[in-house]
């Protein structure tokens, strides 16, 4: 069973603030990390994926790191607006089989 | 493209019942995964398929679950015999050869009474 932890589990963010979340990951037979975003009644949409130590994607507000030798990736939203409330999820492939492995996300709640 | 298709949207049967969910992959999409949801487990893979051949079913819960896939446009999970544990919602996803992204279709939601 590959463990993929993320925190916080929830978070409340006044609208206009930054946020943050983690995503913590088996550090061997890494071969890509994978944000989804989740919104209630819709079906997880790609956000990003990182294959590389050190890679950094960003995606308008949204931007996510990855350090795969300590096994953990970042996702930041800056200035969260309203829109942005959603559950993100992260997913872990090992060594390319096309099977993802998935945390129980991180859900955000912005706040008008 | 219409996106992954899966029908029905909402399924309630009562335990004992076999329930039939199925999907419709993106057109020239050559993986096929089945997803269930729970708040206790999360988004978990139960099963996938590449070239409509199952590759790792190894989260499949247990015999009650079956999963086929009979070309490439179509696949179906079925539940048989149902019981109340195995409500949740199902997603099935697809993904092009070479690609990271899996593309979800809008869930079944199943309710076992």
């Amino acid at each position: 069973i590959l463990n993929v932890e993320q925190s916080p589990q929830s978070l409340h963010v006044q609208e206009g603030d930054s946020t943050n979340f983690t995503c913590s990951f088996p550090s061997s037979n890494f071969y890509a990390l994978h944000w989804y975003r989740w919104e209630t009644a819709k079906s997880p949409e790609a956000l990003f994926v990182m294959t590389l130590n050190g890679d950094e994607k960003k995606k308008g507000r949204i931007s996510a790191t990855l350090n795969t030798k300590e096994g953990y990736s970042y996702l930041y939203i800056k200035g969260s607006q309203p829109e942005d409330s959603a559950t993100y999820l992260c997913a872990f492939e090992l060594s390319g089989n096309n099977r993802l492995a998935f945390g129980k996300g991180n859900q955000v709640v912005v706040i008008p | 493209d219409a996106g992954v298709i899966q029908s029905p949207r909402h399924e309630v049967t009562e335990m004992g019942q076999e329930v039939t969910l199925r999907c419709k992959p993106i057109s020239g999409h050559d993986y096929l995964f089945w997803y269930r949801q729970t708040m206790m487990r999360g988004l978990e893979l139960l099963i996938y398929f590449n070239n409509n051949v199952p590759i790792d079913d190894s989260g499949m819960p247990e015999d009650r679950f079956s999963a086929k896939m009979p070309n490439a446009s179509f696949s179906t999970l079925k539940i048989q015999p149902s019981e109340p544990r195995d409500s949740a919602v199902y997603f099935c996803a697809s993904s092009p050869e070479g690609s990271y992204e899996q593309y979800f279709g809008p869930g079944t939601r199943l309710t076992v009474t």
